[in-house]
């Protein structure tokens, strides 16, 4: 099964600032990694899929990069509604795994 | 539009038994792979079983392997999930989501809740 650990675990910002989100793999996934957004009470969005590639609707200031291994989620200039949990997830092999999560709480 | 709305949650007893469905409209449903994802009481996503176009190949975490049977109806263009020999740790929120091993999930529904107690 392939591991997939975020870090942080929770990230304190304020709205404006740049918030880098870490995804690391147990092994390879090549770019087989989504991110997903989730506030509370509402079912996960897709925000990236296939490492870099924002899903329809997702506004640029989301991007993601990375292959491999290590993986990366960028906001660059969080706004209000930013505040969130956020998942990777790969779909290299089965079985399909999540990420433990990354809560984005105000600061 | 599209959309993915379950149906079937609620509360059952230890042991027993629950289907739920997932109604799938606004895209080929018989073109996309379709998987259900758990979520426990304030806990992170769980992916549970994945079913591919035509239903003939399924895959299963081994935390329900045995118990849980994914299948699909295209035809109704729906997804259903099977469990059988519920136990208390099957409490959560299960979505269905468009995707799988192919695919990412980007179209996910509004989840269902199963709450496991006698």
């Amino acid at each position: 099964e392939i591991v997939l650990t975020q870090s942080p675990a929770t990230l304190s910002l304020s709205p404006g600032e740049r918030a880098t989100l870490s995804c690391r793999a147990s092994q390879s996934v090549g770019t087989s990694l989504a991110w997903y957004q989730q506030k509370p009470g509402q079912a996960p969005r897709l925000l990236i899929y296939d490492a870099s590639n924002r899903a329809t609707g997702i506004p640029a200031r989301f991007s993601g990069s990375g292959s491999g291994t290590d993986f990366t989620l960028t906001i660059s200039g969080l706004e209000p509604e930013d505040f969130a949990l956020y998942y990777c997830q790969q779909r290299t092999n089965w079985p399909l795994t999540f990420g433990g999560g990354t809560k984005v709480e105000i600061k | 539009e599209v959309q993915l709305l379950e149906s079937g949650g609620g509360l059952v007893q230890p042991g027993g038994s629950l289907r739920l469905s997932c109604a799938a409209s606004g895209f080929t449903f018989n073109s996309h792979a379709m998987t259900w994802v758990r979520q426990g009481p304030g806990k992170g996503l769980e992916w549970v079983s994945s079913i591919n176009l035509v239903g003939g190949a399924t895959y299963y975490a081994d935390s329900v392997q045995g118990r849980f049977i994914i299948s699909r109806d295209n035809s109704k263009n729906t997804l259903y999930l099977q469990m059988n020999s519920l136990r208390a740790d099957d409490t959560a929120v299960y979505y269905c989501a468009k995707g799988a091993g192919n695919e990412a999930f980007d179209i996910w529904g509004q989840g269902t809740m199963i709450t496991v107690s006698s």
